[in-house]
C-alpha cells in the first residue's frame, strides 16, 4: 500500500498502555491544530482540532495539549489498541490564512 | 457515504504523456484542495479552490493545473509529467474555508512518472 515514509518516527507501544505522540510546531503566529491519523493505503482522517485559546481538549480516547509557550503538541491516546497503528501527524493553521503547515508524522505500532 | 473519491488509486506513465486525476466530493464543500505527500516532507498543497472558478496556487504549482466547473470535482492536470512529480496525490474538501473540522481526504493517487 502507499507508505507515507520510510524515515519517520516509530513510537512502539504495548497494547492497552498509553500512547503519547508529539509535535513541534513552528509558527508562533498559528491559532488553530488538527492531529490526524493516515493508515497505510488510506488518507488521512481527522482525529481532534484545538484552538490556541485553549490548552487541553479530550475526545474518546484521545486528548490533545497545547504547549504555546514551547510551540509544543502532544497527543494522548488511551488504553491503544491495534487498530490505533497507523501515521499521526499534527497540522497547524496560521492565524488569518487559509494556510496549512503539516507535520512529516510518527508511526505508531501497537504492540500485542 | 460522505466522501472524497479519487481516480486513478495507481498510476504509471511516461514522461510528457498528459494526465488527469479526478476527485470528487458528495458533501457540497465549497473549499478542495490538492496536495503530495513525499517521504520526509508534510503535506505541501498544490493548489486549492475556494468555489466554483475560483483558484489558486498553493506552495508547489509548478507543473500543474487545476479547474473547477463544478462545486463537486477539481481535477488535477499534469501537461507534460516530468519524474520530480512521481509521488503520492491527496484531494481533500472542507465545508469551511479555513479548514475548521479538518479536511476529508481522498484515498490517494499513487503516480509513478518514468
Amino acid at each position: 500500500g502507499e507508505s507515507v515514509g520510510l524515515h519517520l518516527p516509530t513510537l512502539s507501544v504495548q497494547e492497552g498502555d498509553n500512547s503519547i505522540i508529539n509535535c513541534a510546531y513552528s509558527n508562533s503566529a498559528s491559532d488553530y491544530f488538527i492531529w490526524y491519523k493516515q493508515e497505510s493505503g488510506k488518507g488521512p482522517q481527522f482525529i481532534i482540532d484545538i484552538r490556541s485559546n485553549m490548552d487541553k481538549r479530550q475526545g474518546q480516547r484521545v486528548t490533545v495539549l497545547l504547549n504555546k509557550t514551547v510551540k509544543h503538541l502532544s497527543l494522548q491516546i488511551a488504553a491503544t489498541q491495534p487498530g490505533d497503528s497507523a501515521v499521526y501527524f499534527c497540522a497547524e493553521n496560521i492565524s488569518g490564512t487559509y494556510k496549512y503547515i503539516f507535520g512529516t508524522g510518527t508511526r505508531l505500532k501497537v504492540l500485542a | 457515504e460522505a466522501q472524497v473519491t479519487q481516480n486513478p488509486r495507481y498510476l504509471i506513465t511516461v514522461t510528457g504523456k498528459k494526465l488527469t486525476v479526478t476527485c470528487s466530493q458528495n458533501m457540497n464543500h465549497e473549499y478542495m484542495s490538492w496536495y503530495r505527500q513525499d517521504p520526509g516532507l508534510g503535506l505541501r498543497q498544490i493548489y486549492y479552490s475556494m468555489n466554483v472558478e475560483v483558484t489558486d496556487k498553493g506552495d508547489v504549482p509548478e507543473g500543474y493545473k487545476v479547474s473547477r466547473k463544478e462545486k463537486r470535482n477539481f481535477p488535477l492536470i499534469l501537461e507534460s509529467p516530468s519524474p520530480n512529480q512521481t509521488s503520492l496525490y491527496f484531494c481533500a474538501s472542507s465545508l469551511s474555508r479555513t479548514g475548521l473540522g479538518g479536511y476529508t481526504f481522498g484515498s490517494g493517487t499513487r503516480l509513478t512518472v518514468v
